[in-house]
């Protein structure tokens, strides 16, 4: 079946640095793929999506490419802020997999000051 | 403000005594859909529904129920809760008109404690 698979975490990073968060996926057909990100106590919220190959999905400085050569929808991000401090989850949704949405097992970020 | 309901935010129970989540939505979605959220195993979806009286497994059913009998509901029902169900919960609408290609909104989540 369709899965997703990021990075592990947690990822702890000093404010300025270069984000890289690794996802790859295996799906039957083309599906979309999205980052949603959760902040604490709250709930999930799409911050940016990419939905045929070589699309590159982008939002609040984070960006992530459509690799279908490679399986991979990466999200990177050149300066990362303290306010980054989350989880971020990979996921996918194909309507040839059954209309079925899978996320990935997330990935905490901490940014340190 | 358009958004997505869960009630209660926060609940404990004890074994096998039947209990509902309900979720509501106010953006006219046709899709909705139920996720747990457990640590280490990401969101794993429960049901979801492609409209009214239409709903379908998603990858782990087995102890829940759940119905859609308007548009803007979408209850969870566990009819005999065990404590491997304590979870965090989410709710979530997406207005389908490019299919799942369209964003998903999320509830504030559930958080159900099964003792």
């Amino acid at each position: 079946g369709d899965s997703v698979t990021q990075m592990e975490g947690p990822v702890t990073l000093s404010e300025e640095a270069f984000l890289t968060i690794n996802c790859t996926y295996t799906a039957t057909g083309y599906p979309s793929l999205f980052w949603y990100v959760q902040y604490p106590g709250e709930g999930l919220q799409l911050l940016l999506k990419a939905t045929k190959a070589d699309d590159k999905g982008s939002n609040k400085g984070f960006e992530a490419t459509y690799r279908k050569e490679t399986t991979s929808f990466h999200l990177e991000k050149g300066s990362v802020q303290v306010s980054d401090s989350a989880v971020y989850f990979c996921a996918l949704s194909s309507e040839a997999g059954g209309f079925k949405t899978i996320f990935g097992a997330g990935t905490r970020l901490f940014v340190k000051a | 403000e358009a958004q997505v309901t869960q009630n209660p935010r926060y609940l404990i129970t004890v074994t096998g005594k039947k209990l509902t989540v309900t979720c509501s939505q106010n953006m006219n979605h046709e899709y909705m859909s139920w996720y747990r959220q457990d640590p280490g195993l990401g969101l794993r979806q429960i049901y979801y529904s492609m409209n009214v009286e239409v709903t379908d497994k998603g990858d782990v059913p087995e102890g829940y129920k759940v119905s859609r009998k308007e548009k803007r509901n979408f209850p969870l029902i566990l009819e005999s809760p065990s404590p491997n169900q304590t979870s965090l919960y989410f709710c979530a609408s997406n207005p389908f008109g490019r299919g799942l290609a369209e964003t998903q909104y999320f509830g504030p989540g559930t958080r159900l404690l099964v003792l």
